[in-house]
């Protein structure tokens, strides 16, 4: 089982419609969350981090949900310009280290159309 | 800041060919990171390093090697190129801890 699964799409939304991303991760030691936003032949950039309170940004809205190890990110009134794909990222402890290290889920694609 | 850098942008590689692809990052973070995507794969971590002088293993590092004499400076070798490593690869830094990653632009690699 992978890390982290993302449902890969591709979504196909109008213009001001709202649409969810899913995400599930498989390490419950997990300790941090985003949702990265890449554009096509574009390095993947940062959105949002995700908080276990749940936290806004604009139109962006990012919850994580520890008992069940899921993370969601919600796009209200989409835009043209958010299509992209949007990619779950969860940092994970290593067996025996103090240090974190990032896995990505494959990515979910968006096209939002006129 | 000029951020997270690498060159070349494209690469068209024969088989058997060597070569380095260049990571350099001006943030003075000690976290690098080298990753391949293909189409349907997602992101692959390849090779990492927490400090200069420290460099592991990620999810396929076969037919790669790296070095970190620097703290800004993490190329990625290609010893003897082979079709199945034609692919896109970013470079990546952060601060230790949970912190974000930062992305290069990537390098576009063709190898015939």
């Amino acid at each position: 089982r992978k890390e982290v699964e993302q449902d890969p799409g591709p979504f196909n939304v109008p213009e001001g419609a709202t649409v969810a991303f899913n995400c599930t991760y498989s390490n419950s030691a997990s300790q941090s969350f985003f949702w990265y936003r890449q554009d096509c032949r574009k390095e993947p950039k940062l959105l949002m981090s995700v908080y276990s309170s749940g936290n806004e940004d604009g139109r962006f809205t990012a919850q994580l949900n520890r008992a069940s190890q899921y993370i969601s990110l919600l796009i209200r009134d989409s835009k043209l310009s958010d299509s992209a794909t949007y990619l779950c990222v969860v940092n994970m402890l290593g067996r025996g280290s103090t240090l974190g290290r990032l896995y990505f889920g494959r990515g979910t694609q968006l096209t939002v159309w006129p | 800041n000029a951020g997270v850098t690498q060159t070349p942008k494209f690469q068209v590689l024969k088989t058997g060919q060597s070569m380095t692809l260049q990571c350099a990052q001006d943030m003075n973070h000690e976290y690098m990171s080298w990753y391949r995507q293909d189409p349907g794969m997602g992101l692959r971590l390849i090779h990492y390093s927490v400090g200069a002088g420290i460099t592991d293993q990620g999810e396929v590092p076969n037919g790669y090697n790296v070095s970190r004499s620097t703290t800004e400076d993490f190329p990625l070798r290609l010893l003897s190129a082979a079709p199945s490593q034609t692919s896109v690869y970013f470079c990546a830094s952060k601060e230790r801890g949970p912190e974000t990653q930062y992305f290069g632009p990537g390098t576009r690699l063709l190898v015939l």
